[in-house]
């Protein structure tokens, strides 16, 4: 069974310092995986997505994120945290599931002035 | 492009009554998804549909149903409210990986 875990309930980062938020999956076969944010009251939005290809992915808003296979892990990156990149993110993963996706519990970004 | 869409964006409900969300999509996206999300427990799929006409439940499906006659149209209904089925319910589409959403219905069951 695919799962995934989000292990940081909560992260915290001062702006301008560079964020990781992690993800870990558990899939059988070659994974989708992807990420979205979801600001307070809002659906969720596309960050981005790995589907094959380059390890590192670039998406919206300046994030990237890293598949790597060996650890299993496709922890969600920016260079340089800004205040208004604080939210709620997911990462998720879906694969020959006829598009559904499996998300993790969900981490919440604070990013402080 | 109106892109997807929920209705109503809130709603207050009592214990037993039938209430019925809806979710539109303009895309003309093959696949569409209805989630919970709960503190604690994330988004849970509730059910899907891969085309008009076919449906398939998803991790937690008791208490609703679905249907879809067209193609753009997904509704939801909880056919006997209860309190447990207070959450924040999203619809989603998609016609490759990448599920997009709708802003989401806020329900409350008294």
């Amino acid at each position: 069974a695919q799962s995934v875990a989000q292990p940081e309930d909560q992260v915290n980062v001062a702006e301008g310092n560079p964020l990781t938020v992690k993800c870990t999956y558990s899939v059988s076969g070659n994974p989708y995986l992807f990420w979205y944010v979801q600001y307070p009251n809002r659906g969720l939005q596309f960050l981005l997505k790995y589907i094959t290809g380059d390890n590192l992915v670039k998406g919206s808003y300046g994030f990237e994120a890293e598949f790597n296979k060996s650890q299993t892990s496709f922890h969600l990156k920016k260079p340089s945290a800004l205040v208004s990149d604080s939210a709620l993110y997911f990462c998720a993963v879906g694969g020959n599931q006829g598009g559904k996706l499996i998300f993790g519990q969900g981490t919440e970004l604070s990013v402080k002035p | 492009d109106a892109g997807i869409t929920q209705s109503p964006r809130y709603k207050i409900t009592e214990t037993g009554r039938q209430v019925t969300l809806m979710c539109h999509q303009t895309w003309s996206h093959s696949y569409m998804f209805w989630y919970r999300q709960d503190l604690g427990h994330g988004l849970r799929l509730i059910y899907y549909s891969a085309a008009a006409d076919i449906t398939d439940k998803g991790e937690v499906p008791d208490g609703y149903v679905v249907s879809r006659s067209k193609t753009e149209n997904f509704p939801l209904t909880l056919e006997s409210a209860t309190r447990s089925q207070t959450s924040v319910y999203f619809c989603a589409s998609s016609e490759g990986e990448t599920q997009y959403f709708g802003p989401g219905t806020r329900l409350l069951v008294l």
